[in-house]
């Protein structure tokens, strides 16, 4: 079964650091682009941030662009998230998304095909 | 990155077909064929619908279909069901390895 599944939220104070993690199964990782969109509450989705199959590519949304970085290790089926600094406009359910095209290098992303059910990070102090 | 702007809301009654649109710039949308549309029903996980414009993942009904003009995507869903009724939202690339959604739309079947 194909499946993402999210860890590492939590309730943290303005200006800290969270780590996210997702767990890949059921598909070859090494072979797409990997995806984080948020959605606070109440609100519509956000893309985030993505990196490519090979990490040669990475993009982030301008609102959390120079505080999170995003990794992969394909040798553990893995995508993390690194968000420093937060803020209180951070508070989201963050989930994970693989794209549906492999080896999509420039990381155009045709679409998202598997989603996780999301991690939720609260910033507030 | 300027979000994808689609209408709020949209509303049809069963067996109508509606159409959702999803208007974005030149750099997004307009130059690419890789808007992709998401529904998400309260408190679930967001699903694709529609990817690369136009195609269907595996399992999504062919009432779904999914077309570009200049700017603006559209999705359609014809012959309405009262489990089509969900938030539909957009989403595309944005050039230099970025992607953009549009604020969504909430579709009421009446």
């Amino acid at each position: 079964e194909v499946q993402l599944v999210e860890s590492g939220g939590g309730l943290v104070q303005p200006g800290r650091s969270l780590r996210l993690s997702c767990a890949a199964s059921g598909f070859t990782f090494d072979d797409y682009a990997m995806h984080w969109v948020r959605q606070a509450p109440g609100k519509g989705l956000e893309w985030v941030s993505g990196i490519s199959w090979n990490s040669g590519n990475i993009g982030f949304a301008d609102s959390v662009k120079g505080r999170f970085t995003i990794s992969r290790d394909n040798a553990k089926n893995s995508l993390f998230l690194q968000m420093n600094s937060l803020r209180a406009e951070d508070t989201a359910l963050y989930y994970c998304a693989k794209d549906i095209s492999p080896l999509d290098t420039a990381m155009v992303s045709y679409g998202m095909d598997v989603w996780g059910q999301g991690t939720t990070v609260t910033v507030s102090s | 990155q300027s979000a994808l702007t689609q209408p709020a809301s949209v509303s049809g009654s069963p067996g109508q077909s509606i159409t959702i649109s999803c208007t974005g710039t030149s750099s997004a949308v307009g130059s690419y064929n890789v808007v992709s549309w998401y529904q998400q029903h309260p408190g679930k996980a967001p699903k694709l619908m529609i990817y690369e414009g136009s195609k269907r993942p595996s399992g999504v009904s062919n009432r779904f279909s999914g077309s570009k003009s200049g700017n603006t995507a559209s999705l359609t869903i014809s012959g309405l069901q009262a489990e089509d009724e969900a938030d539909y939202y957009c989403c595309s690339y944005a050039g230099s390895s970025t992607l953009v959604f549009g604020g969504g739309t909430k579709l009421t079947v009446l």
